[in-house]
């Protein structure tokens, strides 16, 4: 079955430190790729998405991330992280094209940066 | 001038009970889309809809039912409620349910007691 891995369940950082959360997922054909992103008490907004082309997404807020196929990865990262950034953080896969086609989500990473 | 709305918020009931969701979306997608995200924050679809038929259907108990009398609404209504239907449950769209980016509403906070 398709799966979605997102191994960091909680990181904790400074701010101004680098971040990098990891995305892997288990499907051997065309994928789309999103990062979307949970403020406390608030709904999913997309951070960013990957369809074709350039494997290196530029996304809002600073963040991007780079789609690695043979590794089946599309981490996530930010240079510098503030604490406005605190917030849960799902990746997730599409791995079809038709209209029965679903997207799966990580379990998500919760981000907790300290002032 | 929401994109994606559900009533009500916040839904305190009590086991056994019926209730609904509703959801509505002002995008002229052709998609929505039921999640279920659990006190894990784990978010796992429930339904799908394109343009008011069923597309899926997970593995959920049928005493969850989904309708959708147009393309812009699509409701949740829950029989005889147990504990474990207690979490967030975000409606969302998009604008053909292939590739295209999820846009999700704010959410229903379901307590069962």
């Amino acid at each position: 079955a398709q799966s979605v891995s997102q191994h960091n369940h909680h990181v904790i950082l400074s701010e101004a430190a680098s971040l990098e959360l990891g995305c892997n997922y288990s499907y051997g054909g065309t994928v789309n790729l999103f990062w979307y992103v949970q403020y406390p008490g608030q709904h999913l907004q997309l951070l960013l998405k990957y369809f074709s082309g350039d494997p290196l997404v530029k996304g809002i807020k600073g963040f991007e991330a780079e789609f690695i196929k043979s590794k089946f990865s599309f981490n996530l990262r930010k240079p510098s992280v503030q604490w406005s950034d605190t917030a849960e953080y799902f990746c997730a896969v599409n791995p079809g094209y038709s209209s029965a086609s679903k997207i799966i989500f990580g379990s998500g990473t919760r981000l907790s940066i300290r002032p | 001038d929401t994109a994606v709305s559900q009533t009500p918020k916040y839904l305190v009931t009590q086991m056994g009970n019926d209730k609904s969701i509703k959801c509505e979306q002002n995008l002229g997608h052709d998609t929505m889309y039921w999640y279920k995200q659990d006190s894990k924050k784990f978010l796992k679809i429930m339904f799908s809809y394109n343009n008011k038929e069923l597309i899926i259907n997970e593995t959920v108990p049928n005493r969850f039912s989904p309708k959708s009398p147009d393309k812009a609404h699509l409701n949740l209504h829950i029989n005889s409620l147990e504990l474990g239907d207690s979490a967030v449950y975000f409606c969302a769209s998009s604008l053909d349910g292939t590739t295209d980016t999820q846009y999700f509403g704010p959410g229903t906070r379901l307590t069962v007691l």
